[in-house]
Order: structure tokens, then sequence, then C-alpha cells
């Protein structure tokens, strides 16, 4: 089993719509929990952090239910500009400091 | 906010021969770089943890005398792919610590296209 595991997609989605993401964990020692966006032949690069309470940056928002090791990215009003790659993040600390990527799920947003 | 920058972008090599890729933090000493490879449609799999001043640590299945990794300094990190062959053509991407920012903060650099002919 993978250790971050994410929906396969793509997801081809109109502009205006809103789409959500899941990513599950299976490291309990997980500790810190994030959203990256990759554009094609890209690096990665943060989107948000994840925490339990929820937290919200614009049109995004995202949620972390450490009981279910879940992670999720809500989308809304969906633009031309979101259709990258979403990568689910997970930071391990045990012993040492270790960053696990999710495979990622591609985002088309058409007009 | 913090810069990594690497270099070469983009090399096309024969198979055989040896490369070289750079990592470079521009605006903070980075103590720990992490070297990743992604594979087309895949995610960036952790290669190995450079630390300055020490060895690197590799991740299960990567040959260290393979992919030889250097930290001289805190803002360099290098990877030498030797003897690199066409299975080795993947996007390598550095990242940085700064270690004045919290622990989970990693700052990633533009990557390099390695294709091995």
């Amino acid at each position: 089993r993978k250790e971050v595991e994410q929906d396969p997609g793509p997801f081809n989605v109109p502009e205006g719509a809103t789409v959500a993401f899941n990513c599950t964990y299976s490291n309990s020692a997980s500790q810190s929990f994030f959203w990256y966006r990759q554009d094609c032949r890209k690096e990665p690069k943060l989107l948000m952090s994840v925490y339990s309470s929820g937290n919200e940056d614009g049109r995004f928002t995202a949620q972390l239910n450490r009981a279910s090791q879940y992670i999720s990215l809500l989308i809304r009003d969906s633009k031309l500009s979101d259709s990258a790659t979403y990568l689910c993040v997970v930071n391990i600390i045990t012993g040492g400091f270790k960053t696990i990527f999710g495979a990622g799920t591609r985002l088309f947003v058409k007009a | 906010g913090a810069v990594v920058s690497q270099h070469p972008s983009r090399v096309i090599c024969k198979s055989g021969t040896s490369v070289k890729i750079e990592c470079r933090s521009l605006d903070f000493q980075a103590t720990t770089m992490f070297w990743y490879r992604q594979f087309p449609k895949q995610s960036l799999m952790l290669m190995a943890t450079s630390n300055e001043g020490s060895k690197a640590t590799y991740e299960q299945g990567v040959e260290k005398d393979k992919f030889l990794i250097n930290h001289a300094s805190l803002t360099l990190s290098t990877l030498t792919v030797t003897s690199a062959h066409p299975e080795d053509s993947s996007f390598y991407i550095c990242s940085a610590r700064d270690p004045g920012q919290p622990i989970y903060e990693q700052y990633f650099g533009p990557g390099t296209r390695l294709t091995v002919t």
C-alpha cells in the first residue's frame, strides 16, 4: 500500500465548477500536511497547509481528518488557470524528517 | 521568499557518461537538502537527504555509488549521476530547508530534466 494515495484523476471540469480532491495517508506518525500544485515540467509549488480545523484561502479549502487519516482539497469557481496536477504531501518525523508525495491528481478546467 | 536554483535546467548526455547537477540556496544557508526524482506521470520520489559536512542518507533502492551526492557548503549540494543509462532519464528536483524556518518548510528548485541517449 502506498504511504500517500490520491484520487486517480484526471478531473475534467468546466469553468466555474466546484471540484474536490481526496487523499489518504497510512503512516500514523505523519505530522504535517500540505497541498502542492505542479504545472507540467515544473517544480511543485506550495498551495496551502492543511490543519484539522480546516483552512481556507480564497477559492481553496483544505481539511484534515486525523482519525480517518484523510485530507481533502476543495476548489470553488474553477478557473482555467487552475489546470495543473495537485499533490498531496505528508511530512513524517520519526527519528528524521521525511516528505512523502502522493502521485498527484490531474485537473483540467475547460472553457 | 527563499529561492533555490538548479543547474543545468536540461541536459542530454550519452549512455555511460556522468552528469553533475547543482542545487544552490540563494538567500539562506541550507543545512539539509533533498534530492527527488520524478518519472512521467508519477510522484516525486525522495532519493536522498544531503546534510552539509556529512554523508548523504540514501533511500532504500537508491544506489549511493551511482548517485553521488556532495554537500560541501551551506549553499550548494551536487548530485552526480555516474555512468548514466537511458533508464536514468528523469526529472531531478532538489529542495532545501531553511533552518530559520519551520521544520516542514521546503523550497524547491526548478528541476533538471535529464535525457540519456
